[in-house]
């Protein structure tokens, strides 16, 4: 099992739904997890990290579930600048997910 | 990232060149990485350094070398030995020991291989 997996998707939304990701981790001890965004051909840019109470950055909702180990992005209302790629990564062990795709269409 | 500095931000070698890749940085991070990404790809850890004078392996560190000399500078050499070379190779860094901290990018070097 890889240590950190996300769907590759790709999701296609209209603008305006609610999309969710999960990216699951296999390191138990795992401490410190973050968002990224992508942009095509462009670094990977920090989103929001995600604490374990669950937290929320205007659109954007990132909430931890440690018994299932994995980790969630909300995006509600999207909008046409969400399209990119997200990535998740766990921070103990550097390792990111493939990352998921998202196009938010008009 | 103002605080990374990736360069070249394109480079074009031939099959057979040894190339080095600079990655420096004035964050005053311990810890930096370096990541390889292929198209439509994720991120794959290729070395890290959590502190100067040492490095270690990641997932896929055959055809790759480091050195750690310095606190600011991480170069990576992509060798002859390594089969793909053509890819996107980023560099980040990051806190050490100081709990939820995130990663820095750089711009990323974009390395061609004919």
């Amino acid at each position: 099992r890889k240590e950190v997996e996300q769907d590759p998707g790709p999701f296609n939304v209209p603008e305006g739904a609610t999309v969710a990701f999960n990216c699951t981790y296999s390191n138990s001890a795992s401490q410190s997890f973050f968002w990224y965004r992508q942009d095509c051909r462009k670094e990977p840019k920090l989103l929001m990290s995600v604490y374990s109470s669950g937290n929320e950055d205007g659109r954007f909702t990132a909430q931890l579930n440690r018994a299932s180990q994995y980790i969630s992005l909300l995006i509600r209302d999207s909008k046409l600048s969400d399209s990119a790629t997200y990535l998740c990564v766990v921070n103990n062990d550097m390792r990111f997910g493939a990352g998921t795709r998202l196009t938010v269409k008009p | 990232d103002g605080g990374i500095t990736q360069s070249p931000k394109y480079l074009f070698r031939k099959e057979g060149q040894n190339v080095t890749l600079s990655c420096e940085q004035n964050l005053n991070h311990d810890a930096m990485y370096w990541y390889r990404q292929d198209p439509g790809q994720g991120l794959r850890l290729i070395y890290y350094s959590q502190i100067v004078n040492d490095f270690q392996k990641g997932d896929i560190a055959e055809g790759y070398s480091v050195s750690r000399e310095k606190k600011e500078s991480f170069p990576l050499t992509v060798t002859s030995a390594q089969k793909n070379p053509t890819a996107f190779y980023l560099c980040a860094t990051g806190r050490q020991g100081q709990g939820n901290s995130p990663l820095h990018f750089g711009n990323g070097t974009r390395l061609t291989v004919t």
